[in-house]
Formats: structure tokens, sequence, C-alpha cells
């Protein structure tokens, strides 16, 4: 029944470790969007896909690398991480590049 | 660069009393608004959105905005606020294939 699922909902790890974050949307959407929410509540984009294919990269660092095997599936890996990764990311899904449908979010906590 | 003003930080009500949250944006050509809510530890859900027409947009739990072109905003209203309405509210606008978020309004309603 969900619109836009995320895995996992939490993740605490160390500095310097590689994680992954997925993200699913059975809404048949073919855009779909990594926010990454700081501490302050403060909502940035980071990545966007459509059909597959990158259309925005917003001066994230590279250690962070999305992945879309298919359009119903957008990934987030990062390497290397650090204390200021430390944020909740939001996958969200759109069928225009107008109103978007978000997922629960991934709390991510860097030791 | 289109950018999104949401100027109350942090509002304090009382249960039943009247609700508005400024939200200004810098373009000047047509504008496709949003407004987003989170309540907390949940993600964002759309409240209302506004693309064209009737400049008073109705939305989901009694809230209402009022697009005003000459002065660049889009003000959220709700006449009697509950304790359910304790959440971050994020007004934001469509800039070609991607939204742009205000920073965010806390909201805190005390019965």
């Amino acid at each position: 029944d969900t619109a836009v699922s995320q895995t996992p909902k939490y993740l605490v790890t160390q500095m310097g470790n590689d994680k992954s974050i997925k993200c699913e949307q059975n809404l048949g959407h073919d855009t779909m969007y990594w926010y990454k929410q700081d501490s302050k509540k403060f909502l940035k984009i980071m990545f966007s896909y459509n059909n597959k294919e990158l259309i925005i990269n917003e001066t994230v660092p590279n250690r962070f690398s999305p992945k879309s095997p298919d359009k119903a599936h957008l990934n987030l890996h990062i390497n290397s991480l650090e204390l200021g990764d430390s944020a909740v990311y939001f996958c969200a899904s759109s069928p225009d590049f107008n109103e978007q449908f978000f997922g629960p979010g991934t709390r991510l906590t860097v030791l | 660069a289109q950018s999104v003003s949401q100027h109350n930080h942090h509002v304090i009500l009382s249960e039943a009393a009247s609700l508005e949250l400024g939200c200004n944006y810098s373009y000047g050509g047509t504008v496709n608004l949003f407004w987003y809510v989170q309540y907390p530890g949940q993600h964002l859900q759309l409240l209302l959105k506004y693309f064209s027409g009737d400049p008073l947009v109705k939305g989901i739990k009694g809230f209402e905005a009022e697009f005003i072109k000459s002065k660049f905003s889009f003000n959220l209203r709700k006449p009697s606020v509950q304790w359910s309405d304790t959440a971050e509210y994020f007004c934001a606008v469509k800039n070609t294939d991607k939204l742009i978020f205000g920073t965010g309004t806390r909201l805190q309603v005390f019965p």
C-alpha cells in the first residue's frame, strides 16, 4: 500500500563507513528525488532522476552517489561518511515535476 | 535564482486561535506554489497547491492559502487551529524541474 518507501528508517554508523539507503515508489511516477533535511529542518534537494536518468545534481560531494536501477527505485550510496552527513534523508517521487510525494525518511547518525 | 522566504520561524498559539503563516517567493513569472506539512517524526505531506485560477486555494484539514501576485506572496491560513496542527510547515515554489522549499515555520499549538 505504501506509496514511497525507504529503508532503513534509522541508520547509525561510524565515521568513514560506507552505507546505502534504498527508496522505492509504486505510484508509477517517472521522477524521483533525494532530499537532505538538516537539524534545523532545512530541506535541500540533492539529486533528481527522470526515467533512470540523472537530471539534477545539486553540488553534492561526490561521496554521494545515487543509482536508479529502474524508474521505481532510487538508491543513495554514501562513501566515507562524515559527521556532517548526519541528517534525515527523504526520497520523493513526482509524476510531473510538480507535486511531490515523500517517503518516511531515513535518519542517519554518524558517530 | 528563485527563492522562498518564510519569515515566521516559530509560531506559538493557543487552540482556537487563528493562524497565518507568511510565504514570499522571488520569481515574477508564472509560478506553481505549494504548502507542505511535516508532523513530528513524519514525512512531508501536501496541504494545498496553486497552479492557476482562483487565487484562494482550499486544502486539507481546514487550511487555505491566498496567492497575491502583486505581493509575491502565498500565505497559509486557518481560522481556528487545533493541538493536532502542531507541526513544521513548508512553503515551496516550482522552479523548472524541482521544488524550492522555504526554511519552514514551526507551529506549536497549546491546549
